[in-house]
């Protein structure tokens, strides 16, 4: 089996301040993980993806995520936030062997001047 | 490359019609999907496809039905609408597993469906 859970719906930083999204998965084995965003009215875009080479993963726009097996956690974090940033993310894992991704519920991410 | 193409994007229907939304994708990626987006509940899958002439359930298959006939498009059907069945409609694609590892999915714009 495999799920995910975010754990913050919302997330409010001011521009210039560090972003942390949370996300802790549950699955059987060597799991691939997944940052998705979505702007407003807009399809996902894939922000990175862990798939069992280094923990720590660098993605698109300054964005990071690090995978920590004994905490079961996938944290998305970026030094310094931009308006820009504000969107909706969504943490995916999917378990080896499975043909399917499982998506969390999503953070929203605010982001004030 | 287009990438991944839905349309319609936008749809109102009324209970008890029905529709087909296309999913088109130029990557000759093997899978394809078909989920639904609700506030606050995330991506729920639908229906799923792991190439031409296959497909099967996802987690909420109930009132919509798929085809796969060709390797480049995958359709949703919904026979007969409900109100419950308003949501936007996501499809996606990707290359098939590389070893045990599954690849990222490519999505396209979405469909905005209401039902009245």
């Amino acid at each position: 089996a495999q799920s995910v859970t975010q754990l913050d719906s919302h997330v409010s930083v001011s521009e210039g301040t560090p972003v942390l999204l949370r996300c802790n998965y549950s699955s059987s084995y060597s799991p691939s993980l997944f940052w998705y965003v979505q702007h407003p009215n807009k399809g996902l875009q894939l922000l990175l993806k862990y798939t069992s080479a280094a923990t720590l993963v660098k993605g698109i726009n300054g964005f990071e995520a690090e995978f920590k097996k004994s905490e079961t956690s996938f944290h998305l974090t970026k030094p310094s936030a931009h308006m820009s940033d504000a969107a909706e993310y969504f943490c995916v894992v999917n378990t080896s062997g499975y043909s399917t991704l499982t998506f969390g519920k999503g953070t929203m991410l605010l982001v004030s001047p | 490359n287009a990438g991944v193409t839905q349309t319609p994007k936008f749809r109102v229907l009324k209970t008890g019609q029905s529709m087909t939304l296309l999913c088109a994708q130029d990557m000759n990626h093997e899978y394809m999907y078909w989920y639904r987006q609700d506030p606050g509940m995330g991506l729920r899958l639908i229906h799923y496809s792991v190439g031409e002439g296959t497909t099967a359930k996802g987690e909420v298959p109930d009132g919509y039905n798929v085809s796969r006939l060709k390797k480049q498009n995958f359709l949703l059907g919904l026979e007969s609408a409900a109100p419950s069945q308003t949501s936007v409609y996501f499809c996606a694609s990707s290359y098939s597993s590389q070893g045990t590892t599954l690849m990222e999915q490519y999505f396209g714009p979405g469909t905005r469906l209401t039902v009245t």
